[in-house]
């Protein structure tokens, strides 16, 4: 069975400073990973994937995350963090049903970032 | 901005009751998905619709139900509405390739009192 581990339930940091949300997984077959973030009150929105090819991943907002295969781990990482950037974020892996349509995402409890002045 | 919409916004139902929540897809998507999501926590699987047919659920009862329409819409259903049935309500509309993007939207506030 698939699962997503999210290590931090709560990561504070100052305003342009470097920030690392940290995501580990399990599975059995192949991985396909998601980032996204929740502002208040409103829905989820994709910051980036990983499907396969290159294991660093750029997503908006100037977010990045490196998938590794030997750590079982999908780190997001952003060198420089705005006030804008509170928020929420989950980390997800998607099911792949047999005949490699899409399944549903697994998601992880998520990862409040709340940056400060 | 994503074309999905879901309705209503906020919701407070009484124990017992029945509630319908609705999504309208992304134009284009074939597939629904909703999720519940408890405060604090991350969203959790509830049912996936493709083409009119339920394509996949997670680990919830039976008085959660749902339907897709012709136009790829969607509801969804909970019957005899429990305390814990208090959460947001996650729409997502995709395509069924894996490689395609779920749009979510803005979700349904259910308070159950």
């Amino acid at each position: 069975a698939q699962s997503v581990t999210q290590l931090d339930s709560q990561v504070p940091v100052f305003e342009e400073a470097p920030v690392e949300l940290r995501c580990n997984y399990s599975s059995s077959v192949s991985v396909y990973l998601f980032w996204y973030v929740q502002y208040p009150n409103q829905g989820l929105q994709l910051l980036l994937k990983y499907l396969s090819g290159s294991t660093l991943v750029k997503g908006i907002n100037g977010f990045e995350a490196e998938f590794n295969k030997s750590q079982t781990s999908f780190h997001l990482r952003k060198p420089s963090v705005h006030i804008s950037d509170t928020a929420e974020y989950f980390c997800a892996v998607i099911t792949v049903n047999y005949g490699g349509s899409q399944g549903n995402l697994i998601f992880g409890k998520g990862t409040k970032l709340s940056v400060k002045p | 901005e994503t074309g999905v919409t879901q309705s209503p916004t906020h919701l407070i139902k009484t124990r017992g009751q029945q509630v319908t929540l609705r999504c309208s897809s992304q134009s284009g998507h074939n597939t629904v998905s909703w999720y519940q999501q408890a405060l604090g926590q991350g969203p959790q699987f509830i049912f996936q619709y493709y083409r009119e047919e339920e394509n996949g659920r997670g680990n919830f009862p039976p008085r959660f139900s749902g339907l897709q329409f012709p136009n790829y819409s969607s509801e969804l259903n909970v019957n005899a509405l429990e305390l814990d049935d208090s959460a947001l309500y996650l729409c997502a509309s995709s395509l069924m390739t894996v490689n395609t993007e779920a749009f979510f939207g803005q979700g349904t506030r259910l308070t159950v009192v």
